[in-house]
Order: structure tokens, then C-alpha cells, then sequence
């Protein structure tokens, strides 16, 4: 089992509509979760952080975390073309006390207009 | 002023070849990392360096080789380059005390080996 899974898409949805993009996590000590984006030949960025259960809402973007289900999730509400790209799913642990940041394989999004 | 810095951003070399890539982060972070993503998009953690001592070592040939000469740098020499070294590898730095924080990348290295 992977550390962390994402469905690979793509995942495609009209413009103005809502994407919602899922991941699980297999080490229930997990305590930090971040979401990146990455376009096409550029590094990840940082697009929501979560740390307790329950929604997180920034503009468009809403992350969602479920520890009992280690679950979480990016809601991208009015997606637009500019939204398309790679989204990363990464959970931080902390084996010997230190971070160890790992990343899901990333589900890519395609929103057409 | 970029945050996470690499050089270069290319680089083309032939097998057997040794190369390194630099990084450079002025964040002021005390963790910096070294992933390696491949053809397939996967970001795969390779090192990981606390106030320049090593504390993640992933399963890394030892062809590739760490430095850290202070906590602002790290970088990556690789020795007897093969074709599936051929990847983007990403630096990335972050703050360990107070895990709150996310990490930063720099813009990449795309290494081909010919």
C-alpha cells in the first residue's frame, strides 16, 4: 500500500463547476496535510495546509480532513481553465521526531470551457 | 529574491558522467530536502538534511551523494550517471520547529543522461 494515493485523472470538469479531488493516507501518526499545485514543467506550490479534522476555506478552495478515515480532500469551487494542472496531495510525518514530507503520485485536472 | 534557489535548471550529460546540483534556500529554514520526480510525475523523497546532518535517507543508489555545508545549502552530486537518473530532481526547504509550516520549492533540475 502506498504512503500516500491519489486517482491519477484526468480528472475533467466545465468551467464554473466543482472539482473535488481525494486522497488517503496510510500512517495514522500523520499530523500535517498540504495540498500543491504543480503546472506543466514547473516546481509544486503550496496552495492549502490542514491539521485538524473538519473544513478549511480559502477563496475557491476548500480542504477537508478526516483522520478516523485518513481522508482528505480539495473542493475547487467556480473552476476555471487556469485551474488545470497537477494537484499533490502531501502528508507530513514525523519518524524519529523529524518531518519526512511524502507525496501522492497527483490527480491532474482538466477544466474546458 | 527567489526563495529556493537551483542551478542549474538544465542539465544533458552522458552515462558514466559525475555532476552536481546546487540549491540554496534564504528562508532561513533549518530542513532541506531532495526529491526526485520522474517521467511518470511521481515527487519521490530522496534526503533530507536538519542543520546540515542527514536524518531521511531514502533507499538511494549510493552513486548519489549529499552535502551540506551550513543549513542555507544542499547539494546533490551524483557519480557514474545512468539513463534512469534522467529526471527533474526538486530542492525544497522547510521549517522544522513548529511543524505548522510547508515546504518550498526551487524550480528544478532537469537532468537527462544520454
Amino acid at each position: 500500500q502506498k504512503e500516500v494515493e491519489q486517482n491519477s485523472g484526468p480528472l475533467s470538469v466545465p468551467e464554473g463547476a466543482i472539482a473535488s479531488l481525494n486522497c488517503t493516507y496510510s500512517d495514522r501518526g500523520s499530523q500535517s496535510f498540504f495540498w500543491y499545485r504543480q503546472y506543466s514543467g514547473k516546481s509544486p506550490e503550496l496552495i492549502m495546509s490542514i491539521y485538524s479534522n473538519g473544513d478549511k476555506e480559502d477563496g475557491r478552495f476548500t480542504a477537508q480532513l478526516n483522520k478516523a478515515s485518513q481522508y482528505v480532500s480539495l473542493l475547487i469551487r467556480d473552476s476555471q481553465p487556469s485551474d488545470s494542472a497537477t494537484y499533490l496531495c502531501a502528508v507530513k510525518r514525523y519518524p524519529g521526531g523529524y518531518n519526512k514530507l511524502i507525496f501522492g503520485a497527483g490527480t491532474r485536472l482538466a477544466v474546458h470551457p | 529574491d527567489t526563495a529556493v534557489s537551483q542551478t542549474p535548471k538544465y542539465l544533458v550529460t552522458q552515462m558514466g558522467n559525475d555532476k552536481s546540483i546546487k540549491c540554496e534556500q534564504n528562508l532561513g529554514h533549518d530542513t532541506m530536502y531532495w526529491y526526485k520526480q520522474d517521467s511518470k510525475k511521481f515527487l519521490k523523497i530522496m534526503f533530507s538534511y536538519n542543520n546540515k546532518e542527514l536524518i531521511i535517507n531514502e533507499t538511494v543508489p549510493n552513486r548519489f551523494s549529499p552535502k551540506s555545508p551550513d543549513k542555507a545549502h544542499l547539494n546533490l552530486h551524483i557519480n557514474s550517471l545512468e539513463l534512469g537518473d534522467s529526471a527533474v530532481y526538486f530542492c525544497a526547504s522547510s521549517q522544522e520547529k513548529g511543524k505548522d509550516t510547508e515546504a518550498f520549492f526551487g524550480q528544478g533540475t532537469r537532468l537527462t543522461v544520454v
